[in-house]
């Protein structure tokens, strides 16, 4: 184990739905990510947090949006997602921004119908 | 901007046999250099970083890495590979001290009994 753990981790939806992926780290990280992983893709980074404030938004549709509460916990409310959209979803915690390195949850296969 | 490459979408070797999985990046100032290790169904796992000092960098479960400056690459190797090295390798970069790594696309590594 990793330390930072994914729920759920697997989850199907269709396009009209509203779901959210949580990520909870017990590492006492200050920075939080969310990226996606699809099919022979290098990973997306979509989203930074750095004590609790995002720092980092590369261009993800808005019907992605994430939410961090406090530096433990990191969430990614999902709605009216398309197709394509369908990868695994993993999100990572670090300790700084230096040569910290990154520790991932083992993600959330998501599934768009 | 930073890029990294990882050219070969899978490498075969028989068990026993040296493991070489290559990576090559771009960045402007010094790089931060990773390599992680995703098995099936889990998130990606740290093996190994390059921030500074010596160029040969040992990691977990016998992996290595040599950083080679002159050639902009940061191979990854093992003098024996196990069967349960079969996994997908991931090169990740960072040209600074933000956390925002630029991963490659994962080179998939095949060992045969």
């Amino acid at each position: 184990e990793t330390g930072v753990t994914q729920t759920p981790r697997h989850l199907v939806m269709g396009m009209t739905n509203k779901k959210s992926l949580k990520c909870e780290q017990h590492l006492g990280h200050n920075a939080m990510y969310w990226y996606k992983q699809s099919a022979k893709k290098p990973l997306e980074l979509m989203f930074v947090y750095s004590l609790e404030e995002r720092v980092e938004n590369n261009s993800v549709p808005s019907r992605f949006s994430p939410e961090c509460p406090n530096s433990s916990h990191l969430f990614l409310h999902l709605h009216t997602l398309q197709p394509e959209d369908s990868a695994l979803y993993l999100c990572a915690s670090s300790q700084g921004q230096g040569g910290g390195i990154q520790y991932f949850g083992a993600g959330t296969r998501l599934s768009v119908l | 901007a930073q890029s990294v490459a990882q050219p070969e979408d899978q490498v075969n070797v028989a068990e026993g046999n040296p493991l070489t999985v290559k990576c090559t990046y771009s960045v402007s100032g010094n790089p931060y250099l990773f390599w992680y290790v995703q098995y099936p169904n889990r998130g990606l796992q740290f093996l190994l970083k390059y921030i500074t000092g010596d160029n040969l960098v040992k990691g977990s479960y016998g992996f290595e890495a040599e950083f080679n400056k002159s050639q902009t690459s940061f191979h990854l190797k093992k003098p024996s590979a196990l069967v349960s090295d079969s996994a997908l390798y991931f090169c990740a970069v960072r040209s600074d001290s933000w956390g925002k790594l630029q991963f490659g696309a994962g080179t998939q590594v095949v060992v045969t009994p």
